[in-house]
């Protein structure tokens, strides 16, 4: 199973942007659907898109829209999640986490460890 | 999008208990569901998906049921290890939406 593993927590101001890292390794990755999920402080889980590594495809929740920015490097078995125009409401852990093959699409059986971005002025 | 719900949103149970989560849809989603546990300062992680497929690794008492807009999760008999947050989601469709989870706490 692949394992993913995340940059260091961040502090960002607000009307700033960030940008996590996630890296895998020991399983299928460029050709899977790597997706964003975010975790609010004591709340529930929200996606925020995905993205197919070997062909840069891309989806987004429209809720993010056109301050998501997700990408990847096929090269370095790395994928990236920058969120620009931050505010106190996007304080959260942000996971990645791949979407299994065997598990079928929207699916996610591999996690990163989160990387906690913490947004205050 | 498709909205999820879940309940109770809270359960208080002894280790030997049997534990049932359900789950519902706010439209039909076949089979799409999966469900993951996750504890305090951890990642989810995959319990089972496809409504009733258990993932590899995961302890044979638990067990999902259910298609179209209910599931249900049950825990055959609670561990120590099982006392977590439980959370559904559908992958029909997306953008993939999760339920706003069932905390199990001892009781």
């Amino acid at each position: 199973q692949v394992q993913l593993v995340q940059s260091g927590a961040e502090v960002k101001k607000p009307g700033s942007s960030v940008k996590v890292s996630c890296e895998a390794s020991g399983g299928t990755f460029s050709s899977s659907f790597i997706s964003w999920v975010r975790q609010a402080p004591g709340q529930g889980l929200e996606c925020m898109g995905r993205i197919v590594p070997m062909f840069g495809t891309t989806n987004y929740v429209q809720k993010f829209q056109g301050r998501l920015t997700i990408t990847a490097d096929d090269s370095t078995n790395t994928a990236y999640m920058e969120l620009s125009s931050l505010t106190s409401d996007d304080t959260a852990v942000y996971y990645c986490a791949r979407e299994g093959t065997a598990t079928g699409a929207g699916t996610f059986d591999s996690w990163g460890q989160g990387t906690l971005v913490t947004v205050s002025s | 999008d498709i909205q999820m719900t879940q309940s109770p949103s809270f359960v208080s149970a002894s280790v030997g208990d049997r534990v049932t989560i359900t789950c519902r849809a706010s439209q039909g989603i076949s089979s799409w569901l999966a469900w993951y546990q996750q504890k305090p300062g951890r990642a989810p992680n995959l319990l089972i998906f496809a409504a009733s497929t258990l993932q590899n690794g995961v302890p044979s008492r638990f067990s999902g049921s259910g298609s179209g807009t209910d599931f249900t999760l049950t825990i055959s008999s609670l561990q120590p290890e099982d006392f977590a947050t439980y959370y559904c989601q559908q992958s029909n469709s997306f953008p993939f939406t999760f339920g706003p989870g069932t905390k199990v706490d001892i009781k």
